[in-house]
C-alpha cells in the first residue's frame, strides 16, 4: 500500500519563476493538505483540498494556488517566486470525513524542497 | 482559531533515560485532537501519539504517555528509556474534530546522547 508520494523532491527556480508540486495521497484517501515548512520551523496550514474543491485556506497570498483531480491527486502552484518561499512542501492526505478509519490523523510525504535563488 | 506553543527549541537526554516535551495550546473548540509528530532527519512525518479532548485518560503509546491538562490547556510527551532512534524533531499539533486541518507548534529539536 503506497503511502503519499510527492513529486519532484528537490527543485530550484529564481525570483518571479513559477512552480508546481505534485502529490498522491494514500490509497483510500481523498482529503489533500498542503503545508510549507520552513528550515527550521513548524509546517504551516496553506490550503485544504476535498472533492476537487478548496475547502479552507490558511494565511497565504493568492500567489498560492491549488487544483484536485478526480483521482485525488493534487498540484500546488506558487507564481513569481520570492525568496521567502524557499522551504520545505508537505503534502498530507487523510481518509474520508465520517468513517471510523478518519482519527484525525494526517499522513504525510516527504515532502519537495524547494529552493529559490 | 488553534494556536500551538512549544517553548522549548531544543533538548537533549541520555540514552534511557525519560525526558518530557512540552506543549501548550489554545482553541475555541469544544471538540479536538491533540497530536505529537515526529520529523526524523529523512523529514517524513509521523504520528506518535493522539488524544481526544473529550477523553480525560491520558493516551499511551509503548514508550510514549502524554500528560493532557484540559483547563490549563497543556498537552506534554513523556518518552521512557529514550533509544537513538527517538533522536528528532517533534511538533505539538491540534485540531478540530469539524475538519482536517492540523495547527503545529514550531518545534522540539530532540537530542539523544549515547
Amino acid at each position: 500500500d503506497a503511502g503519499v508520494t510527492q513529486s519532484p523532491t528537490h527543485l530550484i527556480k529564481t525570483r518571479g519563476q513559477q512552480v508546481t508540486l505534485r502529490c498522491s495521497p494514500k490509497s483510500g484517501h481523498d482529503t489533500v493538505s498542503w503545508y510549507q515548512q520552513a528550515l527550521g520551523q513548524g509546517p504551516q496550514f496553506i490550503f485544504q483540498y476535498y472533492e476537487e474543491e478548496e475547502r479552507q485556506r490558511g494565511n497565504f497570498p493568492d500567489r498560492f494556488s491549488g487544483h484536485q483531480f478526480p483521482n485525488y491527486s493534487s498540484e500546488l502552484n506558487v507564481n513569481a517566486l520570492l525568496l521567502g518561499d524557499s522551504a520545505l512542501y508537505l503534502c498530507a492526505s487523510s481518509p474520508p470525513p465520517g468513517l471510523a478509519s478518519n482519527t484525525g490523523e494526517l499522513f504525510f510525504g516527504e515532502g519537495s524542497r524547494l529552493t529559490v535563488l | 482559531a488553534q494556536t500551538v506553543t512549544q517553548s522549548q527549541p531544543e533538548m537533549s537526554v541520555q540514552e534511557a533515560e525519560t525526558v518530557t516535551l512540552s506543549c501548550t495550546y489554545d482553541t475555541s473548540e469544544s471538540d479536538y485532537y491533540l497530536f505529537w509528530y515526529k520529523q526524523p532527519p529523512s523529514r517524513q512525518m509521523i504520528l506518535v501519539i493522539r488524544q481526544e479532548a473529550y477523553k480525560q485518560q491520558n493516551a499511551t503509546e509503548n514508550r510514549f504517555s502524554v500528560n493532557f491538562q484540559k483547563a490549563a490547556k497543556s498537552f506534554s510527551l513523556k518518552i521512557s528509556d529514550s533509544q537513538l532512534g527517538d533522536a528528532a524533531m517533534y511538533f505539538c499539533a491540534c485540531s478540530s474534530l469539524r475538519d482536517d486541518k492540523i495547527i503545529f507548534g514550531k518545534g522540539t529539536r530532540l537530542h539523544i546522547l549515547p
